[in-house]
């Protein structure tokens, strides 16, 4: 059975903190993703990493980093969090697609996080 | 760009009504289409795709049909039961592996 996992499902933490997402895959995926969900904003794409050491910023990266040290491990980092980083934070991970049109993502449980 | 527009929620339904969730899209090309389902305190998973024009994907008794004269991926149930209450998105494959996702719709089934 694939397996997305994510380190928590909820986390508290106050402003200023450097906060620290960990999304771990087990089905030796090379594409691993981070989203933020809002309601009425749906799913945004936060960073993205297609191999180890490689990262892409997504639509929405500032005020976060990532690093991606092993392919089954992606992590997100909140430098310094705010309370506007208050949201549920998904995780995903996909093969890449090498030509062909179909490439599903495999989605982590995701991380509510509260920055006080 | 590529985006997704769905209709917006809630949408409320009886136990054993038919369900309709419109979707459609803009697009460069010819994107695969699918449709996520988000269960309460889960994370996304596929629900059902297309990869083409015509293509019927269907699963769990939920079908869409890939319309590229009208741009449409429209969800559909024939009858819908509680456990259906979800979160529904519609996406499309965009580029370098990335998906597009819609605002989700969320669906509410009464018993």
């Amino acid at each position: 059975d694939v397996k997305v996992t994510q380190s928590s499902r909820y986390l508290v933490k106050r402003t200023g903190e450097k906060v620290f997402l960990e999304c771990v895959q087990d089905m030796d995926h090379e594409n691993m993703f981070w989203y933020r969900q809002d309601p009425g904003l749906g799913l945004r794409l936060i960073y993205f990493s297609y191999d180890v050491k490689m990262k892409e910023k997504g639509d929405i990266p500032e005020g976060y980093s990532v690093s991606r040290e092993k392919k089954e491990r992606f992590s997100l980092i909140l430098e310094s969090a705010s309370t506007n980083q208050t949201s549920m934070y998904l995780c995903a991970s996909s093969y890449p697609s090498a030509g062909s049109s179909y490439n599903e993502q495999f989605f982590g449980p995701g991380t509510r996080l509260t920055v006080l | 760009g590529d985006s997704v527009t769905q209709m917006e929620g809630p949408v409320t339904l009886s136990e054993e009504a038919f369900l309709t969730i419109n979707c459609t899209y803009t697009a460069t090309g010819y994107p695969s289409l699918f449709w996520y389902v988000q269960y309460p305190g889960e994370g996304l998973q596929l629900l059902l795709k297309a990869t083409k024009a015509d293509d019927k994907g269907s699963n769990k008794g939920f079908e869409a049909t890939y319309r590229k004269e009208t741009t449409s991926f429209h969800l559909e149930k024939g009858s819908v039961q509680v456990s259906d209450s979800a979160v529904y998105f519609c996406a499309l494959s965009g580029v370098g592996d990335k998906i597009i996702f819609g605002k989700g719709t969320r669906l509410h089934i009464l018993p």
